[in-house]
């Protein structure tokens, strides 16, 4: 199966900051990868797909990069809300993966 | 608008078997695959499953096979997850979502198992 690694686990970070996650995948998923945002007992809520796609209600200031193996997510300057765990997804074959997360706390 | 609801909390004993359900209002199952993706407390994202009901073709992660079926009732718009031999370890939210990047989410539901 594909593994996907994200980095840093953790991140703190200034509201007006700008915010990177990276996430690696241990072989080729092309652009068949997401990003998710989840908020304590709340679903996921997706922010990106195929690598740097934002459905059309998800603010501008998130953007996603990458092909391949290598991924980032940043939020350009970051939001109250913004705060939480962060997942990224390969649905590139079965099975399908997660990353196991990084969370973004408030400096 | 999409919405996928799933079947309520339930409760466990060790050896038992689950079933939940995630009915589509919105939308039809069978034009999109639906996946299976379950949350320890405090833990990650952990894909479980998923099913392609046009193609009635299921894929299991490794670790669940064997004791996992996910189906689908194209009649009812509903996709089903069952897990058997439960242990204390599959104590968690088991989340549904559509699509092969999950626009849309159930609102989870909570398995406990306990003694």
């Amino acid at each position: 199966e594909i593994v996907l690694t994200q980095s840093p686990v953790t991140l703190s970070v200034s509201p007006g900051e700008r915010a990177t996650l990276s996430c690696g995948a241990s072989q080729s998923v092309s652009t068949n990868l997401a990003w998710y945002q989840q908020k304590p007992g709340q679903a996921p809520r997706l922010l990106i797909y195929g690598a740097s796609t934002r459905p059309t209600d998800i603010p501008a200031r998130f953007s996603a990069s990458g092909s391949g193996t290598e991924f980032t997510l940043t939020i350009s300057s970051l939001q109250s809300d913004d705060f939480g765990l962060y997942y990224c997804h390969q649905y590139k074959e079965w099975p399908q993966t997660f990353g196991q997360g990084t969370k973004v706390e408030m400096k | 608008q999409v919405q996928l609801v799933q079947s309520g909390a339930e409760l466990r004993t060790p050896g038992s078997s689950v079933k939940v359900s995630c009915q589509v209002s919105g939308g039809v199952v069978g034009t999109f695959s639906f996946s299976w993706v379950r949350q320890a407390p405090g833990q990650g994202l952990e894909w479980m499953g998923g099913l392609t009901p046009i193609f009635g073709v299921s894929h299991y992660a490794e670790k669940f096979r064997g004791r996992l079926t996910i189906t689908a009732d194209k009649s009812t718009h509903t996709t089903y997850m069952e897990l058997t031999d439960l242990t204390s370890e599959d104590t968690a939210f088991y989340f549904c979502a559509r699509g092969n990047w999950f626009e849309f989410w159930g609102q989870g539901s909570l398995v406990t198992v306990s003694s």
